[in-house]
């Protein structure tokens, strides 16, 4: 199974939106209402941010926005601020309890 | 609050194997599977397996089928991952994680390096 693709990179200058977008195919994200947002700063555990293609669990801010729409699901960060500088991981149920990661996009705060 | 400890960083031979332990505390271990996450230097994460602490089912991702096993011990609400035939590109920091549903994956562990190198 691939990874799902991201873009390598996505940049934004604090209080702009960007989106992220996590392409896969009709046997995964096409299929599956299970897709995770994870955000990674290097060195730390990642930390879930949307699942279920767009819950938001407790705790985690409102800027933080999931959608899907056919074989690609988007991650969307509103207001951004210095500190969502990380790296961003989707992830994805294929079939048969087996899941696959995003190849994951920088997000730089300019 | 759910929390997960993972053993130490760990330096190995090639052709090694290696266990890294994923230890429980704050809720019901055996209500949760755990799932097995790597990431290599410079790369991204890469899904590895789940184990079903109360059933012992599990699932591994094709590559590592055979190379790696995942146990747990009830009795410490600590999840194992083996994996044999350590080559260099096994180099990475390894995961667990607690999968609240399917792929929610919270909290993670703090993460183990494992270095292999001669």
């Amino acid at each position: 199974q691939s990874a799902l693709t991201q873009p390598a990179s996505v940049s934004g200058s604090p209080g702009q939106s960007i989106t992220i977008s996590c392409t896969g195919t009709s046997s995964d994200i096409g299929t599956y209402n299970y897709v995770s947002w994870y955000q990674h700063h290097p060195g730390k555990a990642p930390k879930v941010l949307i699942s279920e293609v767009s819950y938001r669990p407790s705790g985690v801010s409102n800027r933080f926005s999931g959608s899907k729409s056919g074989n690609t699901a988007s991650l969307t960060i509103s207001g951004l601020q210095p500190e969502d500088e990380a790296d961003y991981y989707c992830s994805s149920y294929i079939r048969f309890s087996t899941y696959v990661f995003g190849t994951g996009t920088k997000v730089t705060v300019l | 609050q759910a929390r997960l400890v993972q053993s130490g960083a760990e330096v190995k031979n090639p052709g090694a194997s290696l266990k890294v332990s994923c230890k429980a505390s704050g809720y019901t271990f055996s209500d949760y599977d755990i799932q097995w996450v790597r990431q290599a230097p410079g790369g991204g994460l890469e899904w590895m397996g789940w184990i079903n602490p109360k059933h012992g089912g599990t699932n591994y991702a094709q590559k590592f089928e055979g190379r790696v096993t995942l146990t747990w011990d009830t009795s410490t609400s600590t999840a194992y991952m083996e994996m044999t035939s350590l080559r260099s590109t096994d180099t990475a920091v390894y995961y667990c994680a607690r999968d609240r549903s399917v792929v929610w994956l919270d909290p993670w562990g703090q993460g183990t390096l494992v270095t292999v190198s001669s």
